[in-house]
């Protein structure tokens, strides 16, 4: 098993850039989860997925960030526009079901300049 | 709300010193429990999981017993490596929906 993907590692852009995060989860998972970790604040979840369907964005800090899950085995995270304050490390994580462990993946390190 | 507390960091060792990092939780009804641990530039990864009360998970070495009269978890270790420095997350998850609570993660720096 590949594990769960990231893409980009990493990922450098300008203020005002749109950025697009990729994660494909572990084949079979039903939960996908987007978390953003940062010194200051820690690890901290965004949104989650039950089968490709949102069902809670609470954790989003702004429109400016958006998710989507098209099919089982593709999610992305968008941020348009983003702001040097974005900066931080996304990881995408994945669980077969609820109350068992979530699978991460390497993460993306944002920086946005 | 569930929530979890452990331990700041950082917390410094010798190598093949005892470890203990401390984890408190509240939480509705009957939550799992998990460690994870970080290494610099990874994501987390699964160390141990207990899913009912008095279960003790295990792995590498690290230990913690689920204790729901003190509504904790701590994470042991009898002697700790340098390779075993790394970032320790506990977390629970009580929610049907698979949502985690993580603690706020604690440091570990074993030196030679």
């Amino acid at each position: 098993d590949a594990g769960v993907i990231q893409s980009p590692r990493h990922e450098v852009t300008e203020m005002g850039q749109e950025v697009t995060l990729r994660c494909k989860p572990i084949s079979g998972h039903d939960y996908l989860f987007w978390y953003r970790q940062t010194m200051m604040r820690g690890l901290e979840l965004l949104i989650y997925f039950n089968n490709n369907v949102p069902i809670d964005d609470s954790g989003m800090p702004e429109d400016r960030f958006s998710a989507k899950m098209p099919n089982a085995s593709f999610s992305t995270l968008k941020i348009q526009p983003s702001e040097p304050r974005d900066s931080a490390v996304y990881f995408c994580a994945s669980g077969k079901s609820s109350y068992n462990e979530q699978f991460f993946g390497p993460g993306t390190r944002l920086t946005v300049l | 709300g569930d929530s979890v507390t452990q331990m700041e960091g950082p917390v410094t060792l010798s190598e093949e010193a005892f470890l203990t990092i401390n984890c408190t939780y509240t939480a509705t009804g009957y939550p799992s429990l998990f460690w994870y641990v970080q290494y610099p530039g990874e994501g987390l990864q699964l160390l141990l999981k207990a899913t009912k009360a008095d279960d003790k998970g295990s792995n590498k070495g690290f230990e913690a017993t689920y204790r729901k009269e003190t509504t904790s978890f701590h994470l042991e270790k009898g002697s700790v490596q340098v390779s075993d420095s790394a970032v320790y997350f506990c977390a629970l998850s009580s929610d049907s929906w698979g949502k985690f609570q993580f603690g706020a993660g604690t440091q570990v720096v074993v030196t030679p």
